[in-house]
């Protein structure tokens, strides 16, 4: 099993660019969800999803589309980037979700992928 | 508003010694706390959860423990070794109407572990 894949791993855009980065897991997880790191302010929600066709805001979901068609692939769009969005990515999934509706949301996380933005 | 606290200092220990971390939470009644690892350019992973209504649990040289009057929980490594040196993380898993919503981190505390 490959856990929890991430592509690109690295990405350098100019501001008003588009992009998408990919989230992929195999471990028919529900819950997936997408994070930002940025030094001194931790991981931060972006979005999430508890299931194929429902995603939902986190924390700071502003520049930020998403979408879920499949239990696998939880891709994260940037539809014109901006400096601010320079951080690194990190996404997530764990069993909680639409089946399985108790006990702790414990995270599988990827690897990251590191977006600067110029 | 809310917060979650870890030590902002990176936290120097001897090898051999026990290392104790903090997190500290105000306004919050999360239903689980968990703590994760994370290593330069990688992840965070899993270590360890307790429940609102545990007050220690353990795992191998791990040991944590919450007390939700305090809002806080100790995360301890005993026996220390270099290899412990990483950021260790506390989240909050927090519901509102029964869902999950996602886990809330606090900003992490780097842990030295000198041989």
């Amino acid at each position: 099993n490959a856990g929890v894949t991430q592509t690109p791993k690295f990405q350098v855009l100019k501001t008003g660019q588009s992009m998408t980065l990919q989230c992929a897991q195999d471990m028919n997880h529900e819950y997936m969800s997408w994070y930002r790191q940025d030094p001194g302010m931790g991981l931060r929600l972006i979005h999430y999803s508890v299931g194929a066709g429902i995603t939902d805001q986190g924390e700071v979901p502003n520049g930020y589309n998403v979408s879920r068609s499949t239990t696998e692939d939880f891709p994260l769009r940037l539809l014109s980037a901006a400096p601010s969005q320079t951080s690194v990515y990190f996404c997530a999934s764990s069993y909680f979700g639409r089946r399985v509706s108790s006990g702790a949301n414990v995270l599988t996380f990827g690897a990251g992928s590191r977006l600067t933005v110029l | 508003s809310q917060k979650i606290e870890q030590n902002s200092e990176a936290l120097n220990i001897q090898e051999g010694k026990t290392a104790t971390l903090t997190c500290n939470y105000t306004n919050y009644s999360p239903a689980y706390l968990q703590w994760y690892r994370q290593d330069p350019g990688r992840g965070p992973v899993f270590l360890l959860l307790i429940r609102e209504n545990e007050k220690e649990k353990r795992k191998e040289r791990l040991k944590v423990t919450f007390d939700t009057t305090l809002k806080q929980s100790l995360f301890h490594i005993t026996a220390s070794q270099p290899a412990d040196s990483a950021t260790y993380l506390c989240a909050l898993d927090i519901r509102s109407g029964g869902g999950a919503d996602g886990l809330t981190f606090g900003k992490g505390t780097h842990l030295i572990i000198q041989p």
